[in-house]
């Protein structure tokens, strides 16, 4: 079936490493997106990975990727307040008549303390 | 920004009545799609346009319908609104619709039913 799951908190300190993970059920994702989402606001596009690559480093992001496990993983370097957000994990799936839609995890609260 | 612009921001109605939220992709995009996202479901699919046909079909409800118009903006019609249908609703766009295309999210649009 179609499911992707996160942790639903995490909380680090400013200046730490932070790690939200996520897995997802169905193998015939393409590609895996992480999207970031402030308070009242829409959702960012962060970075994404292709199925069959492992690993994808962007600037403070890092984005690992097991397709075995079907685990997904973001690495944010040296957190700051300003990374506080709820960031979700999703996978693009093909559908019928040559479409694509976003299967969307619950999403990651990410606290970042001072 | 993502380049994807949603009319209107917000949007307070009554039980039983209709609305239609309006999206305008980004340059250049071919296909529109619409998202819910509400406390118990999450984020979900509800429709995908490309250049004024319907490709594909999630979890959109019977009351609920769309279109997208030649010059390529889209509008999701709610009929018949229920307290359950207050939600966030994103309009995303893609170049060509098709499931190893990024999606670009506009800011969405948040409806309360009272």
């Amino acid at each position: 079936g179609e499911d992707v799951e996160q942790s639903l908190f995490l909380s680090v300190r400013e200046g730490d490493s932070s790690v939200i993970n996520c897995t997802y059920t169905d193998s015939s994702s393409t590609y895996l997106y992480w999207y970031k989402q402030e308070p009242g606001a829409g959702l960012q596009l962060l970075t994404y990975i292709f199925s069959n690559m492992d690993m994808k480093q962007d600037q403070r992001l890092t984005v690992l990727l097991n397709k075995k496990d079907k685990h997904l993983s973001l690495r944010i370097a040296d957190t700051q307040t300003g990374d506080s957000a709820i960031y979700f994990c999703a996978e693009s799936l093909p559908i019928y008549n040559q479409g694509g839609k976003l299967i969307f995890g619950q999403g990651t609260e990410l606290s970042v303390k001072p | 920004d993502s380049g994807v612009t949603q009319t209107p921001k917000h949007l307070i109605t009554a039980t039983g009545q209709r609305v239609t939220l309006r999206c305008s992709p980004r340059s250049g995009d071919l296909s529109v799609y619409w998202y819910q996202q509400s406390l118990d479901q999450g984020l979900q699919f509800l429709i995908q346009y490309y250049n004024g046909e319907e490709r594909a079909k999630g979890n959109i409800l019977e009351r609920f319908s769309a279109q997208q118009f030649p010059d390529l903006h889209s509008e999701l019609n709610l009929s018949s609104l229920e307290l359950g249908d207050s939600a966030l609703y994103f309009c995303a766009s893609s170049v060509d619709g098709g499931a190893q295309e990024t999606q670009y999210f506009g800011p969405g649009t948040r409806l309360l039913v009272l």
